[in-house]
């Protein structure tokens, strides 16, 4: 079965800085796709940004970028320029490319940013 | 675009009292929609899939006869808390997914249950 790790509850960083959060996921298959969503305060689910795993590429948004290592089953959220509005949590997923398309979500990593 | 929306975002009702709470697709078309239930600091739990003109897919350890989850048309699906008790408060969000372009599942705001 498939599981999502990430192994930081909590993170802070310093406004305007550089902060990354860390997600490792096991998983048997191929091909899948990973996200990043974003839980503000109002408890409204964000999506950051995805990465299909058939592409080495990887993704960006903005300022957010992913370091997508699929050999290591790692798949890393980078924040650049940190605003006082990333504060919030982050959840990574898994998702499998066909089925039932249901995520699998790690247990989440609540960002703070510092003024 | 991809607007998920919730109906009612906070409710309080009676213990023994059933809920019922709406989950739309505003400007898309979604086959499957999810519910999840999420407790205080914690992630998200799935409870059921849920597929346009089918029965729902629950979870292991969700009880299908307390959590009704009807998905009668393309854009609406509805999730029912029968004879709740307060160990059903909590906070339940609904997600969609998108069956043209990037197949990702949007969420809508969640609605809160209280019971008491």
């Amino acid at each position: 079965a498939q599981t999502v790790t990430q192994s930081q509850p909590e993170m802070s960083v310093q406004e305007a800085e550089t902060v990354t959060l860390s997600c490792t996921y096991d998983t048997s298959e191929s091909d899948y796709y990973l996200f990043w969503y974003k839980q503000p305060p109002s408890r409204q689910m964000i999506l950051v940004i995805r990465q299909e795993a058939y592409k080495q590429q990887n993704a960006t948004e903005n300022r957010f970028s992913v370091n997508f290592q699929k050999a290591a089953k790692s798949f890393s959220l980078k924040i650049s320029d940190s605003q006082l509005g990333d504060a919030a949590m982050y959840f990574c997923a898994y998702r499998r490319p066909s089925g039932t398309y249901k995520y699998i979500f790690g247990t989440g990593t609540r960002l703070k940013v510092l003024a | 675009g991809a607007v998920v929306s919730q109906h009612p975002s906070w409710v309080i009702c009676k213990s023994g009292t059933s809920v019922k709470i709406e989950c739309r697709s505003l400007d898309f078309q979604a086959t499957t929609m999810f519910w999840y239930r999420q407790f205080p600091k914690q992630s998200l739990m799935l409870m059921a899939t849920s597929n346009e003109g089918s029965k729902a897919t629950y979870e292991q350890g969700v009880e299908k006869d307390k959590f009704l989850i009807n998905h009668a048309s393309l854009t609406l699906s509805t999730l029912t808390v029968t004879s709740a008790h307060p160990e059903d408060s909590s906070f339940y969000i609904c997600s969609a997914r998108e069956i043209q372009g990037l197949e990702t599942q949007y969420f809508g705001p969640g609605t809160r249950l209280l019971v008491l």
